[in-house]
């Protein structure tokens, strides 16, 4: 089974709303990541997971909070964010590295969550 | 900084067979990966180059040559459903880098 399961589908928000999208994998990875995705644009690196670290964040700005409660899930928290906000969330994982934290292998993504901040 | 160029757009014919070229310029190299996008649906994993060489899987086949910050795509016998954006990404460490992918139609 290779599947990555995100909700919700679809989200509509306000600017000042609080929401969170959630992201489940049942694969034994050990490493999530999430994107942003606009239209007709590649996949953009938000933040990197590593053994439910974050070993990465992109500079990304902090009305995006990520959370790793557990190996399998992976949450993105979002606050005041801005109509240039909208775009596809995707998560995604992979196998982790057993040295250094490094991550191998693949990634599997999620369908995405499709935000609109109204 | 991280350079990756895939063409554009391409068309081809059903049943017939086309490359998908991608060639890259990283700080470092830990893996190519392709990935197949239909509008609207996440990536999904096609193949993935590690070592300079052919990788086949089915009607899918990818090459490698690190020497020259290449990598190509194979599709054989294409079929309508491969009209798709095709993704190619460099992986670095801990972070992929991703092309800004091929839009192939496919016409009958």
């Amino acid at each position: 089974d290779t599947e990555v399961t995100q909700t919700p589908k679809h989200l509509v928000m306000g600017m000042t709303n609080k929401k969170s999208l959630k992201c489940e994998q049942h694969m034994g990875h050990r490493a999530m990541y999430w994107y942003k995705q606009k239209a007709k644009k590649p996949p953009e690196l938000m933040f990197v997971y590593s053994y439910e670290k974050l070993s990465i964040n992109e500079s990304v700005p902090s009305r995006f909070s990520p959370e790793c409660p557990n190996s399998s899930l992976l949450n993105l928290h979002l606050h005041a964010l801005q109509p240039e906000d909208s775009a596809l969330y995707l998560c995604a994982s992979s196998q982790g590295g057993r040295t250094s934290g490094r991550i191998t292998g693949e990634q599997y993504f999620g369908p995405g969550t499709r935000l609109t901040v109204t | 900084g991280q350079n990756i160029d895939q063409p554009t757009e391409m068309t081809a014919t059903e049943g017939a067979i086309v490359q998908i070229n991608c060639t890259y310029q990283t700080s470092g190299f830990n893996g190519l990966f392709w990935y197949q996008q239909h509008a609207g649906e996440a990536p999904t994993f096609l193949s993935y180059n590690v070592l300079d060489g052919l990788e086949e899987k089915g009607r899918f086949s990818s090459f490698l040559s690190r020497s020259k910050g290449y990598s190509y795509l194979l599709l054989k016998e294409l079929q309508m459903k491969d009209s798709a954006s095709y993704l190619c990404a460099v992986r670095n460490f801990n972070k992929f880098y991703f092309g800004s992918g091929t839009k192939l139609n496919v016409k009958p």
